[in-house]
């Protein structure tokens, strides 16, 4: 496997429903991405994690909880969810210097995503 | 609310000719801007990276970056109707260079 994968391509599931997205990056990077890409609406950042610590959390539903084991791995728990949830979720990977600012190495690199169906 | 702006076409060229894709945002401390290309039902996928003003080229790629007028762009020479695809532009925000904001894409058409 290279780059970054996400499993399942396609997920069905009712409201009612509890079930994970997972993400694995094959890179070496040290920082995972969770983005959620609606029809007609622009990607939202979901949630950032560095070293395995989530960094960012932008406003994201508690229905939504995303775990970081380790540096390579990244899920997105799902419970609850609303039909309007329904989307393609995009997993992404960088590699952070330590330096911080802008670097090409820096670039976020995405898997194929889970397009989720929410009934 | 930090925003990128882009018109969402679709922009119609022909085969062979330039291609202008243009965005404008809002958050004057952004350093870092991406082009992606994403073909329907796919992931985005990185064409160009510029942080600083002025041209930068890769290819048939050119990235022109005016930080002063807060604009970006992307031109494709020669374009080609493997071309066709959305592009999104993306902006670092000042409040973390990890937090990037997308726009909503704009739709290139390559006719042959």
């Amino acid at each position: 496997e290279t780059g970054v994968t996400q499993t399942p391509r396609h997920l069905v599931m009712g409201m009612t429903n509890k079930k994970s997205l997972k993400c694995e990056q094959h890179l070496g990077h040290n920082a995972m991405y969770w983005y959620k890409q609606s029809a007609k609406k622009p990607l939202e950042l979901m949630f950032v994690y560095n070293f395995k610590e989530q960094t960012e959390n932008n406003s994201v539903p508690s229905r939504f909880s995303p775990e970081c084991p380790n540096s390579s791995h990244l899920f997105l728990h799902l419970h609850t969810l609303q039909p309007e949830d329904s989307a393609l979720y995009l997993c992404a990977s960088s590699q952070v210097g330590l330096a911080g600012g802008p670097n090409i190495q820096e670039t976020q690199y995405f898997g194929p995503g889970t397009r989720l169906l929410v009934l | 609310q930090k925003e990128v702006e882009q018109n969402s076409g679709p922009l119609s060229v022909p085969e062979g000719a330039i291609a202008s894709l243009n965005c404008t945002y809002s958050d004057r401390g952004s350093q870092s801007f991406f082009w992606y290309r994403q073909y329907s039902g796919k992931s985005p996928e990185l064409i160009m990276f510029i942080y600083s003003n002025g041209d930068k080229e890769d290819g048939r790629f050119t990235a022109q970056l005016n930080k002063a007028s807060q604009y970006v762009s992307l031109l494709i020479r020669d374009s080609q109707p493997s071309d066709s695809a959305t592009y999104l532009c993306a902006v670092n925000s000042s409040g973390g260079f990890q937090k990037l904001v997308f726009g909503t894409g704009t739709r290139l058409l390559v006719s042959p």
